[in-house]
């Protein structure tokens, strides 16, 4: 059983549809983030969300939007994507502190299998 | 040049078994070092993290940390067939505004066959 949820599981959608994934985190952690993996690549990180602020984004494109309402949720908004987005995108928290050196891990969602048709 | 680099496999080893799986990084000051594991379909779980130089044992793995070398590897021992799976490597700076934002390695896939 993961401390951090996604929903949907999977997700089918045209070109021109918009979708919102959604993330809980039940593990009291204070950042949040949306990494992309695609076949035979690295898992990308997209945005990082720490105390509901968007602390980074890596130069995604703007049909992807992130939002962080609260520290327990995460969304990312989609629409008119394309279909190079079509991968598996998962939802991780972790407990940061900036006083500290070393980072805490990653714990992740099951994901969301998304397909752009 | 890959900031983080493993050896592509895939790996295939006998059950019982030794399993080394190799990772380095570009960035010298990288700080913290993880090692996931990422069964076909499902997430990344974390099997074990490091920070100083040195070996790191838990049950059958141990992660190896060499920071002169940019060099972390993960040994596996008694390989079981439900060890198979996409093994991840995954590295961050040093911490403060970092935000445990990882960098992962392209992912070794290991094959433990009975």
């Amino acid at each position: 059983e993961t401390g951090v949820t996604q929903t949907p599981r999977h997700l089918v959608m045209g070109m021109t549809n918009k979708k919102s994934l959604k993330c809980e985190q039940h593990l009291g952690h204070n950042a949040m983030y949306w990494y992309k993996q695609s076949a035979k690549k690295p898992l990308e990180l997209m945005f990082v969300y720490s105390l509901e602020e968007r602390v980074e984004n890596n130069s995604v494109p703007s049909r992807f939007s992130p939002e962080c309402p609260n520290s327990s949720h995460l969304f990312l908004h989609l629409h008119t994507l394309q279909p190079e987005d079509s991968a598996l995108y998962l939802c991780a928290s972790s407990q940061e502190n900036i006083r500290q050196s070393l980072n805490s891990p990653l714990h992740f969602g099951n994901g969301t299998r998304l397909t752009v048709t | 040049q890959k900031e983080v680099e493993q050896n592509s496999g895939p790996l295939s080893v006998p059950e019982g078994a030794i399993a080394s799986l190799n990772c380095t990084y570009s960035d010298r000051v990288s700080q913290s070092f993880f090692w996931y594991r990422q069964y076909s379909g499902k997430s990344p779980e974390l099997i074990m993290s490091i920070y100083s130089n040195g070996d790191k044992e838990d049950g059958r793995f141990t992660a190896q940390l060499n920071k002169a070398s940019q060099y972390v590897s993960l040994l596996i021992r008694d390989s079981q067939p439900s060890d198979s799976a996409t093994y991840l490597c995954a590295v961050t700076p040093t911490g403060g505004t970092s935000y445990g934002k990882l960098t992962f390695g392209q992912g070794t896939i290991l094959t433990v066959h009975p």
